[in-house]
């Protein structure tokens, strides 16, 4: 089974400032099977990466997503009000797939 | 627009018995990959399973093979989540998920989520 750990647990910035956030797998992740989504307090979550680069529908492009084999990133290069949530990410290459355990970006 | 609209929740017993729904909408119901996905209280998400309502290949995740049972009826766009006896550790908000982007296990659509509460 592939692990994705996600670091930092949580991340405390304030609105305008930019977010970097980690997902590392145990193992190479199969053709850079790797998404991330977002989920808001009360809410489902939403796709926002797949392939590791490519943004879904409707995602604005102050989200990026970067990577290849065991490392990736979400960044978000100015931080708007309504992007304070939970990220995941998600390896949907091989048996069993898996989340990571979030990133929390909260306000400071 | 794609939808997935989930039945409500459920407060059960353990031992009890439950099957919950998700309705599919907007697109070709039997084109794509339903499933579920598990959010226990305060925790990440887990894939369970998948279902290809076209010919109902299913597909578990190691975890929930034998736990649950993963069923759709096409002939009214509905995906269902079973249990045959409930344990206290199965409370959780369970996501109705629809694949994109041509992997099945790659969720480009959630319904609202079902809360269960399964409490003596």
């Amino acid at each position: 089974e592939i692990v994705l750990t996600q670091s930092p647990g949580t991340l405390s910035l304030s609105p305008g400032e930019r977010a970097t956030l980690s997902c590392r797998a145990s193992q190479t992740v199969s053709s850079n099977y790797l998404a991330w989504y977002q989920q808001k307090p009360g809410q489902a979550p939403r796709l926002l990466f797949y392939g590791a680069s490519s943004r879904a529908t409707g995602v604005p492009d102050r989200f990026s997503g970067s990577g290849s084999g065991t490392d990736f990133t979400l960044t978000i290069s100015r931080l708007e009000p309504e992007d304070f949530a939970v990220y995941y990410c998600q390896q949907y290459g091989s048996s069993p797939r898996t989340f990571g355990g979030g990133t929390k970006v909260e306000i400071k | 627009e794609v939808q997935l609209v989930q039945s409500g929740a459920e407060v059960k017993k353990p031992g009890e018995s439950l099957k919950i729904s998700c309705r599919g909408s907007g697109y070709g119901f039997t084109s794509y990959w339903i499933g579920w996905v598990r959010q226990m209280p305060g925790k990440g998400l887990e894939c369970m399973g998948i279902i290809y309502p076209g010919d109902s290949d299913t597909r578990y995740s190691p975890s929930f093979q034998g736990q649950v049972t993963i069923s759709a009826d096409k002939s009214i766009n509905t995906a269902y989540l079973q249990w045959s006896s409930l344990k206290a550790s199965d409370t959780a908000t369970y996501y109705c998920v629809r694949h994109s982007y041509n992997s099945g296990w790659l969720f480009g659509y959630w319904g609202q989520g079902t809360l269960v509460t399964v409490s003596s």
